[in-house]
């Protein structure tokens, strides 16, 4: 099974910040990454596949990177509705994982 | 527009069996990818597994206790989790599966195991 690791588990920043989330998997999974956000009682939303495509309607402040193994979420200035969990997922012909899980709270 | 709706029980008894419907309108079941996946309350995501025209796949820790299904003529996705434990305890979205990313979610359904 391929396994994915967040980093880190909790980020604290104030608006305006640019932020950084990072996701690794066990094994090279070419650009096959997406990354949701998720607020409190909500189902995930969907923000960035293929790793940097962005998903039609996410504001342009929100960026996808890398290939292979590593993998990051870029938040060029934070908004106040952006404080929520943020989860990346790969997807293989035969099984999807999720990351633990990051989540982004107020300083 | 695509929407999704889980629907089921919001209780069931330990060893018995989970049973879950996705009801999908706005457009045809039949030409996507359609995955479960479960959040225990206060924990992270787990992919249950999905379905798609020529088959099924599962998550390996939960293979031996799940079928997922599909009902093209009522355009929805079932799920049967059997054999359950207050470790089930989760909320269960349905999704659609881009085979790129999970686009359209449903809002959940809260199962509790608990006699």
């Amino acid at each position: 099974d391929i396994q994915m690791t967040q980093s880190p588990s909790t980020l604290s920043a104030s608006v305006g910040d640019r932020v950084t989330i990072t996701c690794r998997a066990s094994q090279s999974i070419s650009n096959w990454l997406a990354w949701y956000q998720q607020k409190p009682g909500k189902a995930p939303k969907l923000l960035i596949y293929k790793a940097s495509s962005l998903e039609s309607g996410v504001p342009s402040r929100f960026s996808g990177s890398g290939s292979g193994t590593e993998f990051t979420l870029t938040i060029s200035s934070l908004q106040p509705e952006d404080f929520a969990t943020y989860y990346c997922q790969q997807y293989n012909s035969d099984s999807r994982t999720f990351g633990q899980g990051t989540k982004l709270e107020i300083k | 527009q695509v929407q999704v709706q889980e629907s089921g029980p919001g209780l069931v008894k330990p060893s018995e069996t989970l049973s879950l419907t996705c009801t999908v309108s706005g457009g045809s079941i039949s030409t996507y990818y359609w995955s479960w996946i479960r959040q225990p309350p206060g924990k992270g995501l787990e992919w249950i597994a999905f379905i798609y025209y020529s088959g099924t796949n599962y998550n390996p820790s939960l293979n031996s206790r799940v079928t997922i299904s599909v009902d093209t003529s009522k355009n929805q996705v079932s799920l049967k989790l059997r054999s359950v434990t207050a470790a089930d305890t989760a909320v269960y979205y349905c999704a659609r599966d881009s085979e790129m990313a999970f686009d359209y979610w449903g809002q959940g359904t809260l199962v509790t195991v608990s006699s």
